[in-house]
């Protein structure tokens, strides 16, 4: 069965780093375009970034744009998410999701906290 | 960024009962609409595409319909595993973006 499972995330400091990751199993990863999206606590949904099934393209959401870098390895069936000068208000659970035809997510992960504190 | 606007934010409905939430965008979207599931603590259950494709596996009882700006999503013989937060999502263009949720409670 398809499944994404997502690593990486934690406490971390403002303005440091982190790397999400997120291994795919149970279907083509190299022929489908992925995403991350992120839901703050007790909030809604955010789409954050997305690649295309190759890596050739990718779409950020502006106020990441320049901080985050979605990339993946298809070799290794993975996606990840560079994060960098991170802030507060990138606190959030970040869930990796398959994307379809015209970019529409279907399956998803359970996500992974990040938590942006001093 | 193109806005959606979910109504109602929660309702409480008992086993049964059919309910439908409405999803309204900033400006036409054609059909580009999808919508979601999601359970505490779980990832989105990919339901509806396209405003009223239904997702493989997915019961009928769960229906969308609309276009342009306008759309819902009705849940018919509503069963207890479909208390849930209800997104819609558009995937018109980039950013790509959700609706506030509707939480369906049980009564």
């Amino acid at each position: 069965q398809i499944q994404l499972v997502e690593s990486g995330g934690g406490v971390v400091h403002p303005e440091r780093s982190l790397r999400l990751s997120c291994a795919a199993s149970g279907f083509t990863f190299s022929s489908h375009a992925m995403h991350w999206v992120r839901q703050a606590p007790g909030k809604g949904l955010e789409w954050v970034a997305v690649i295309s099934y190759d890596g050739s393209v990718t779409y950020y959401l502006d106020s990441v744009k320049g901080r985050f870098t979605i990339s993946r390895d298809n070799s290794k069936n993975t996606l990840y998410l560079q994060m960098n000068s991170l802030r507060g208000e990138d606190t959030a659970v970040y869930f990796c999701a398959r994307g379809l035809s015209r970019w529409v997510p279907d399956y998803w992960g359970q996500g992974m906290l990040v938590t942006v504190s001093s | 960024a193109i806005q959606l606007t979910q109504s109602p934010s929660s309702l409480s409905a008992s086993v049964g009962d059919t309910v439908t939430i409405t999803c309204r965008a900033s400006q036409g979207i054609g059909r580009s609409l999808a919508w979601y599931q999601q359970k505490p603590g779980k990832g989105l259950k990919f339901l509806i595409y396209d405003a009223s494709s239904l997702e493989s596996g997915v019961p009928s009882r769960f229906r969308g319909s609309g276009s342009g700006t306008d759309f819902t999503l009705t849940i018919s013989n509503l069963q207890p595993e479909d208390f849930a937060i209800y997104y819609c999502q558009q995937f018109s263009g980039f950013p790509l973006t959700f609706g506030g949720g509707s939480k369906v409670e049980i009564k």
